[in-house]
């Protein structure tokens, strides 16, 4: 069974500084990997994605996220946090096999603080 | 134009009563699926739709009901609600193909929520 953690419920960082979000996934077969955005009252939308094509995944916004097989680990980063940036993120794993329904499991997720 | 609607966004209600949500996605996809994100913004599937077939059920309690009438719809009927059915519920919905490598994924479009409270 193919899991999802996020360290850290709550990251709080200032204006201009670097973001990190941690995630470490668990899984039986090649994984597929993805982070989402949740802005208040809102529902989730995607950042960025990896499928196993290059390992270093550019998404929107300015975030970024490397797959570390040898870590499990699909960890989020921004170099410059904007006010804007302050919301829930999420990440999540599906399985990469040809059965595969296209499911989701996903962490329980970040809340992003950027103090002025 | 939205891409995955829900109705209604707010919904509050007493215990025993039934309430259901609708879903409609005009993105073309074949999957669609129903999420509950509990207070501590937990998400968990509870059911998912590929071409009106249900595809997964995730132990989710007999008084939830879901049905899609075609693939751009699904409505979720909750009967004789309970306190613990308070939550948001999402729906999404995903074109799932093959891709390089032979394993088969899609990007989840997420409507803004259904908010859900039981009296």
């Amino acid at each position: 069974a193919q899991s999802v953690t996020q360290l850290g419920s709550h990251v709080s960082v200032s204006e201009g500084a670097l973001v990190l979000l941690r995630c470490n996934y668990s899984s039986s077969v090649p994984p597929y990997l993805f982070w989402y955005v949740q802005y208040p009252n809102q529902g989730l939308q995607l950042l960025l994605k990896y499928t196993s094509a290059a390992t270093l995944v550019k998404g929107i916004n300015g975030f970024e996220a490397e797959f570390k097989k040898s870590e499990t680990s699909f960890h989020l980063t921004k170099p410059s946090a904007h006010m804007s940036d302050a919301a829930e993120y999420f990440c999540a794993v599906s399985l990469a096999r040809s059965s595969n329904t296209g499911k989701l499991i996903f962490g329980q997720g970040t809340t992003l603080q950027v103090k002025p | 134009d939205t891409a995955v609607s829900q109705t209604p966004k707010y919904l509050v209600t007493q215990m025993g009563n039934d309430k259901s949500i609708k879903c409609e996605q005009n993105l073309g996809h074949d999957t669609m699926y129903w999420y509950k994100q509990d207070s501590k913004k937990f998400l968990k599937i509870m059911f998912s739709y590929n071409n009106k077939e249900l595809i997964i059920n995730e132990t989710v309690p007999n008084r939830f009901s879901p049905k899609s009438p075609d693939k751009a719809h699904l409505n979720l009927h909750i009967n004789s609600l309970e306190l613990g059915d308070s939550a948001v519920y999402f729906c999404a919905s995903s074109q799932v193909s093959v891709i390089a490598g032979g394993g088969r994924t899609g990007e989840l479009f997420f409507g803004e929520g259904s908010r859900l409270t039981v009296l």
